[in-house]
């Protein structure tokens, strides 16, 4: 059981490119999130999906896209790299229908955008 | 507006000495609260979760209380060592199937 995987720990991305942060749980979650974490700030919730096939906005969306195709993975897309998305990404996951709705977190994405 | 705030955002400690951080939450109708450990450069560790109907949970040296009528959490850590050193985190979650709101951390340094 490895929990919440995300893949890769670090990039540098120049200004312009684009690139997929990956995410994947094994716990059978249907609920899957998107963070991003900057110096000295909380986290604040870019996407979320509450089952295969549905995605909705969080605080913080613009310049990211996201799909769910299946239970397991909840890839975060980044479009046209710009230095605000200079940030620590973590994806989460959490279960409501498992009694507690503890939420888990992956080890997180460190990007540069530069 | 639902916000949890921590107070404070920095705490030095010498070893062995016994503290309590705290949050703090605007709306006292929560489903549960979740308070997380993050190490520099980690991700974040779930510590204790304490769902709305409970007046505590504890792990070793952990104890985290809920008094939802003033709308505050604490967490107790006893003889802390070097090692609880890390930034600690607050969650509540409003509903069943609702979203963590975040305060923004206590960040502990426990000095040899």
């Amino acid at each position: 059981n490895a929990g919440v995987t995300q893949t890769p720990k670090f990039r540098i991305l120049k200004i312009g490119q684009s690139m997929t942060l990956q995410c994947a749980q094994d716990m059978n979650h249907n609920y899957m999130y998107w963070y991003r974490q900057d110096p000295g700030m909380g986290l604040k919730l870019i996407y979320y999906s509450v089952g295969a096939g549905i995605t909705d906005k969080g605080e913080v969306p613009n310049g990211y896209n996201v799909s769910r195709s299946t239970t397991e993975d909840f890839p975060l897309r980044l479009e046209l790299a710009a230095p605000s998305q200079t940030s620590v990404y973590f994806c989460a996951s959490s279960e409501p229908g498992q009694g507690t709705h503890e939420q888990y977190f992956g080890p997180g994405t460190r990007l540069t955008v530069t | 507006k639902q916000e949890v705030t921590q107070i404070p955002a920095a705490l030095s400690v010498p070893e062995g000495e016994n503290l309590v951080l705290n949050c703090s939450f605007t709306d006292s109708a929560i489903y549960n609260l979740q308070w997380f450990r993050q190490d520099p450069g980690k991700g974040l560790t779930s510590l204790l979760l304490i769902q709305s109907s409970q007046r505590e949970q504890t792990s070793g040296r952990l104890n985290a209380s809920l008094d939802k009528s003033s709308g505050r959490s604490t967490l107790y850590i006893a003889a802390s060592q070097p090692g609880d050193s890390a930034t600690y985190l607050c969650a509540v979650r409003y509903n069943q199937g609702g979203k963590l709101i975040f305060g923004q951390g206590t960040e502990l340094s426990v000095k040899p």
